[in-house]
């Protein structure tokens, strides 16, 4: 079975642009979350979303957003970006129809804004 | 408010000797617990899970055990292996929300 995997694996950007990852999940997983990580400070939940809707929201700002697309693919969506949001961004992938599922992650989105 | 603490960043052992590895927290509506490990520049790796209505799992040299009244869990490491030099993440799931809650990590180095 193919694992997560996530485009771009880098990206450079400039502060007040925009930025659109991309998270593929293993085959069957319907659960895609999205998580942020920067050093010290763990991982971050941002979102997850479940057969195309919202299910979780973290406490991040209206600046990042997502989506989900009817095979399950997902993108996240970072506008005006700013300094800090240099990070690993990390999405990860169950099935998402039991609540004690092993999640499994994918290799990580590197953003570095300048 | 950070509901799942690893209160060591970091912690350094000798090859063939036990690793121990502390998560505490606070939401008493967390019933799953999983540990996750991650080397640089990888996405992390499940590693083990434990269920709130058990205290103890085991899976070859990694062993969980949770307590419960202490809101503690601990992840053991036997024998410890150069190979097992990573960030170590705990997580937590709160019941009906499907959310993992992580801890910061602990950076764990075996030196050979």
């Amino acid at each position: 079975k193919a694992g997560v995997t996530q485009t771009p694996r880098y990206l450079i950007k400039t502060r007040g642009q925009q930025v659109t990852l991309s998270c593929s999940p293993i085959s069957g997983h319907r659960s895609v979350s999205w998580y942020q990580q920067t050093p010290g400070q763990g991982l971050q939940f941002l979102f997850e979303y479940f057969s195309e809707t919202q299910r979780n929201k973290g406490n991040f700002p209206g600046r990042f957003s997502g989506r989900q697309f009817s095979n399950s693919r997902s993108e996240m969506n970072v506008s005006t970006l700013e300094l800090g949001d240099s990070a690993l961004y990390l999405c990860a992938t169950k099935p998402g129809t039991s609540e004690w599922e092993t999640q499994y992650f994918g290799p990580g989105t590197r953003l570095l804004v300048l | 408010d950070q509901q799942v603490k690893q209160n060591s960043p970091s912690l350094s052992v000798q090859e063939g000797r036990i690793s121990i590895l502390n998560c505490d927290y606070t939401n008493s509506m967390f019933d799953y617990f999983l540990w996750y490990k991650k080397y640089p520049a990888e996405g992390p790796t499940f590693l083990i899970s434990i269920s709130s209505i058990k205290d103890k799992n085991e899976d070859g040299r990694f062993t969980v055990f949770l307590n419960k009244s202490a809101k503690h869990l601990s992840l053991h490491i036997v024998p410890s292996q150069p190979g097992d030099s990573a960030v170590y993440f705990c997580a937590a799931i709160e019941s009906g929300t499907y959310k993992y809650i992580f801890g910061t990590g602990t950076r764990l180095k075996v030196l050979a």
